[in-house]
């Protein structure tokens, strides 16, 4: 069975800072990898998607990495700034998405 | 992409009492999922509904306490029933499209609260 695991659970960054999410997944048989973003009342935006085959993916100031033998993905955040705050969600797909937790990131300005 | 609405957008119920939650597709879709995400944990997949067919139920999850309807290609229902306050959670629509890179597109969610 699937598990998905993101650290830290809770993260509080000053405005510009760049920052780490990690993601944990313990079936490295996977066909992608998704980061998606929650925001209250939005429902969830995926912001990058890596096919197992791929090593990494950028969006802006997003660079989402897959080592799929390790089972680990991380998404890096440039320059971080008070829109980034969210919950974001890392998610694994074999024969169905699975999703970790969370990491309930807050940037003060 | 997909633009999903759901609706309501949050409730307040009693226990004992069922409520159906509604999602809404501007385009035709396959495949539509249902997730739930109880307070601080991740999603968990419900059920996967496609029309024509009878909607295929994860672990843990059945058909009495959360019948779904699928009655075309851009609208399905999920009806939570017989509540209880351990029902109360982020109800999720997603779909999934074909022909394009292997993504789901989720609804805004259902806040439900039981009392």
């Amino acid at each position: 069975k699937q598990e998905v695991t993101q650290i830290p659970a809770a993260l509080s960054v000053p405005e510009g800072e760049n920052l780490v999410l990690n993601c944990s997944f313990t079936d490295s048989a996977i066909y992608n990898l998704q980061w998606f973003r929650q925001d209250p009342g939005k429902g969830l935006t995926s912001l990058l998607l890596i096919q197992s085959s791929q090593r990494e993916q950028t969006s802006g100031r997003l660079n989402a990495s897959l080592d799929k033998s390790s089972g680990r993905s991380t998404l890096y955040i440039a320059a971080s700034q008070p829109g980034d705050s969210a919950t974001y969600l890392c998610a694994v797909r074999g024969n169905k998405l699975v999703f970790g937790a969370g990491t309930i990131l807050r940037v003060k300005s | 992409s997909a633009v999903i609405s759901q609706k309501p957008s949050r409730d307040i119920c009693q226990r004992g009492t069922s409520l159906t939650i509604q999602c809404q597709v501007d385009s035709q879709v396959t495949m539509m999922f249902w997730y739930r995400q109880q307070p601080g944990q991740s999603l968990t997949l419900i059920a996967t509904a496609n029309q024509g067919s009878e909607a295929t139920y994860e672990s843990g999850f059945v058909i009495d306490k959360f019948p779904i309807s699928r009655p075309n290609l851009t609208f399905s229902t999920l009806t939570v029933s017989n509540m209880s306050p351990e029902d109360s959670s982020i109800y999720l629509c997603s779909v999934g499209l074909a022909g394009g890179p292997e993504t789901q597109y989720f609804g805004p969610g259902t806040r439900l609260l039981v009392l």
